[in-house]
């Protein structure tokens, strides 16, 4: 039961560089999403797709890319880093149906850029 | 984000209750959601209501939910050492609180 599985766990940019953060479910959730967490400041919706084919904007959008690829993953790209963007990022995913919205959580994407 | 505050930080002493409060913004949120952190960790559910509900137990876990007030709380019965960790109140529209770090001191 890998539930929801982030790479790479930890990753340090330079000013400028770009990455993408893969993310990858095995539970035929319909719905994932990307958060970051800053100190303080708790968990911030970056982006989500309620089902394949489509994504969203979240609460801070701005400087990154996202691509659902197929139900199971849906990946996180940052075309030009900016040290702004140095956090913890955590994936998750919900069944997305009607009731509870219960998200499974990665164990998270440590990015640092200098 | 902005929608869902709760406050930063709560020391506990081992076998005491830890209350950890939530106030919300959304109205129409029909479920309320609690999460737990451990350090290194994504976060894990720990329990939820729903919003026609006043109360929930589970265990060690009693939820109580004033939709009037629009506050949410998750007392937590004789807390151990395992249960210091960083919680999070949750509401429907996916916006999560700052979270409170509880720690528990001997």
């Amino acid at each position: 039961n890998a539930g929801v599985t982030q790479t790479p766990k930890f990753q340090v940019l330079k000013t400028g560089q770009s990455m993408t953060l893969q993310c990858a479910q095995d539970m035929n959730h319909n719905s994932m999403y990307w958060y970051r967490q800053d100190p303080g400041m708790g968990l911030r919706l970056i982006y989500y797709s309620a089902s394949e084919g489509t994504t969203d904007k979240g609460e801070v959008p701005n400087g990154y890319n996202v691509s659902r690829l197929n139900k199971r993953e849906f990946s996180l790209r940052l075309e030009s880093a900016a040290p702004s963007q140095t956090s913890v990022y955590f994936c998750a995913s919900s069944a997305g149906d009607s009731g509870a919205n219960v998200l499974t959580f990665g164990a998270g994407s440590r990015l640092t850029v200098l | 984000g902005e929608d869902v505050e709760q406050s930063l930080f709560l020391s506990v002493r081992e076998g005491d209750s830890s209350v950890i409060n939530c106030t919300y913004t959304d109205s129409s949120s029909t479920y309320l959601y609690w999460y737990k952190q451990e350090p290194g960790a994504g976060l894990q559910l720990l329990t939820y209501i729903f919003s026609n509900m006043d109360m929930k137990q589970d265990q060690r876990l009693t939820v109580l939910l004033n939709k009037k007030d629009k506050h949410l709380s998750l007392r937590i019965a004789d807390t151990q050492t395992g249960d210091s960790a960083i919680y999070f109140c949750a509401e429907n529209k996916l916006s999560f609180g700052a979270g409170t770090t509880v720690t528990v001191r001997a």
